[in-house]
């Protein structure tokens, strides 16, 4: 997985509760990405981050939120979950040099009850 | 070939044979491809890239061909094996901009021993 890991791995929460999903890397890349994964879509890009302290959003962004402290860490915030945001959820990564290929962690299966 | 509902296009195969996957691509000033393989309840592998300067380019038991004049794309896996099975798609990457790729839904191949 490209030294990507994502926590939990798998996540049960309730309607209304926060969550948060954290990916972290160690390829010290620039670019990370969140996705989510649906049956009948393909990947869909949630937000993403061009270095620390610089994101921007996606096609499917509302009601989610990220932060970028450190290189190394991309964390996803769903800020009241709601059943629609029950989903498999992706960080990839992609090199400074090569940034139209990325790289997938394990991905966090989340079910919003 | 692409998914139009929730349900992914199917191709069965018998181990040791030859497996084409195809990949209708819609933006015809993409200029970089990639196959991805996704085994169930994992996160997307890179398979193998080609550009669009190049018609053909092969990698170990795998072949990715790029027709231009049609936006096709297709992945041939030789001497398919049981470890082959996964739902694989295709994302196309147009340049300049955010270099952020537009992923396809998947074909999901099943090899039987």
């Amino acid at each position: 997985d490209a030294g990507i890991t994502q926590s939990p791995r798998h996540k049960v929460t309730e309607t209304g509760t926060p969550v948060t999903l954290r990916c972290h890397q160690t390829e010290n890349h620039r670019y990370m990405y969140w996705y989510r994964q649906d049956p009948g879509h393909g990947l869909r890009l949630i937000h993403y981050s061009y270095g620390v302290k610089d994101t921007d959003k996606g096609e499917v962004s509302d009601g989610y939120s990220v932060s970028r402290s450190k290189t190394e860490d991309f964390l996803l915030t769903l800020e009241s979950a709601t059943s629609s945001q029950t989903s498999v959820y992706f960080c990839a990564i992609s090199p400074d040099r090569a940034r139209e290929t990325q790289y997938f962690g394990p991905g966090t299966r989340l079910l919003v009850l | 070939g692409e998914s139009v509902g929730l349900h992914l296009p199917t191709l069965s195969v018998q181990e040791g044979d030859n497996s084409i996957i195809n990949c209708a691509y819609s933006n015809s000033a993409s200029d970089y491809f990639i196959w991805y393989k996704q085994e169930s309840g994992k996160g997307p592998q890179f398979i193998i890239d080609i550009r669009s300067n190049m018609d053909k380019r092969q990698g170990q038991r795998v072949t990715v061909l790029l027709n231009k004049t049609v936006k096709h794309l297709s992945l041939q896996i030789a001497a398919t094996q049981p470890g082959d099975s996964a739902v694989y798609f295709c994302a196309e990457t147009a340049p300049g901009g955010s270099y952020i790729p537009t992923f396809g839904r998947g074909t999901s191949l099943i090899v039987h021993p």
